[in-house]
């Protein structure tokens, strides 16, 4: 049983460049969440989804920031026109359920450097 | 309110030794704290978790103590040894709340 699968693992982009970042979540999980780490911090939330549907955004930045979650297929976070200080590890995770007693599995994240 | 506040930054312990964590919180709501272990290159992973209607839970070589009037949690790795290097971070939620607020995390280094 795979867990959660993030790819790529390292991307590297130029300023103004669009950044795509892919989770495939644990098989018979359907709750997705995206943080973002920067060095020497823990995890910030960023969003919840569940298939088709965004939960909860209210970590994400207003701009250049969108995620989704389709019915067939991975989870995409998406930075349009991206910055320096988009610079930062992405981490995927996911549930079974919901709430804080149903653990979040973590995928091995995703390094965003931009240039 | 919604901080976690997390210290050391970093530690380092004697093979054999204790290595002891620690992190407060403010908002009287959080009523599930649980610890993640993160290695290099890698995303966190449940190490173990508390809820406050128990002042301590054991498994293993890890501990976690809870003392809710001082709003205070922390971990406690008994017998630390070389694989347990790794950055350490603990976290708060409400029980029905999906968001994990985290600290900033605690780089453990044992030496052999």
């Amino acid at each position: 049983n795979a867990g959660v699968m993030q790819n790529p693992r390292h991307l590297v982009r130029r300023r103004g460049q669009e950044a795509r970042l892919r989770c495939s979540p644990m098989k018979g999980h359907s709750h997705v969440y995206w943080y973002r780490q920067l060095p020497e911090e823990g995890l910030k939330f960023m969003v919840y989804l569940q298939k088709e549907n965004i939960i909860d955004e209210s970590g994400m930045p207003k701009e250049r920031f969108s995620a989704e979650f389709p019915k067939e297929g991975p989870s995409i976070l998406r930075i349009q026109q991206v910055v320096r200080g988009d610079s930062a590890a992405y981490f995927c995770a996911s549930s079974q359920g919901t709430g804080a007693y149903n653990e979040q599995f973590f995928g091995p994240g995703t390094r965003l450097t931009v240039l | 309110q919604q901080q976690v506040k997390q210290s050391p930054q970093s530690l380092i312990v004697q093979k054999g030794g204790i290595s002891i964590i620690n992190c407060a919180y403010e908002n009287t709501a959080f009523d599930y704290f649980p610890w993640y272990q993160q290695f290099p290159g890698k995303g966190p992973a449940l190490l173990i978790a508390i809820r406050p209607d128990v002042s301590e839970k054991k498994e293993g070589r890890f501990t976690i103590s809870f003392n809710k009037s001082a709003k205070q949690f922390s971990l406690h790795i008994m017998d630390s040894q070389p694989g347990d290097s790794a950055t350490y971070f603990c976290a708060a939620s409400e029980s029905d709340n999906y968001q994990l607020i985290w600290g900033a995390g605690t780089k453990l280094i044992i030496k052999p």
